[in-house]
């Protein structure tokens, strides 16, 4: 998915262990979104930022933070990591009226 | 609360065949539906959109179709090939955007040769 790029794509952390999953767009887009995605489940909005410096919580922002450091970059962060946070997340960017842009995605396991 | 869901988990159809994935949704504020294709190991890739005030919209061997008074959404591919196999999810999102969409559950489109 040309456009959204996550970093890094796997992950392995210890319970408590805490890390940032990056994000970049360059598609000068406004909106920016993290979502996890479980198995049998469908995408789950965590954090989004509707513009440059504003964050808002989605349905499931317990246990996470978020920077949106500039247009470009929206950053998510698990300060201390539970195997409830075993997911893949996804990052994506909107242009309205032209579609949602997802990221290939990060597989984080924690054991 | 109100969500979007999809009527079954799998769908199994001849290649070459036409294929229909079905979703309803609850939420009557929702005027703006995306299908998504996703498959193993990548992220969603966006296929059609619908907004509220139209019943139909087509696209290359795809169709949406939706229909607000029983809140029903549709995905219609026609002449089902092999890349068409992946998980499809319709999403909705109430206005503006900005404040992200709602997805469904998802369905396995397999296409059996």
């Amino acid at each position: 998915n040309a456009g959204v790029t996550q970093t890094p794509k796997f992950q392995v952390l210890k319970t408590g262990q805490s890390m940032t999953l990056q994000c970049a767009q360059d598609m000068n887009h406004n909106s920016m979104y993290w979502y996890r995605q479980d198995p049998g489940m469908g995408l789950r909005l965590i954090y989004y930022s509707a513009s440059e410096g504003t964050t808002d919580k989605g349905e499931v922002p317990n246990g996470y933070n978020v920077s949106r450091l500039n247009k470009r970059e929206f950053s998510l962060r698990l300060e201390s990591a539970a195997p409830s946070q075993t997911s893949v997340y996804f990052c994506a960017s909107i242009a309205p009226g032209q579609g949602y842009y997802f990221g290939q995605g990060t597989r984080l396991t924690v054991v | 609360g109100e969500s979007v869901g999809l009527h079954l988990p799998t769908l199994s159809v001849q290649e070459g065949d036409n294929s229909i994935i079905n979703c309803a949704y609850s939420n009557s504020a929702s005027d703006y539906f995306i299908w998504y294709k996703q498959e193993s190991g990548k992220g969603p890739q966006f296929i059609i959109d619908i907004r509220s005030n139209m019943d139909k919209r087509q696209g290359q061997r795809v169709t949406v179709l939706l229909n607000k008074t029983v809140k029903h959404l549709s995905l219609q591919i026609a002449a089902t090939q092999p890349g068409d196999s992946a998980v499809y999810f319709c999403a909705e999102n109430m206005g503006g955007g900005a404040d992200g969409l709602t997805f469904g559950k998802g369905t396995h489109l397999i296409i059996q040769p």
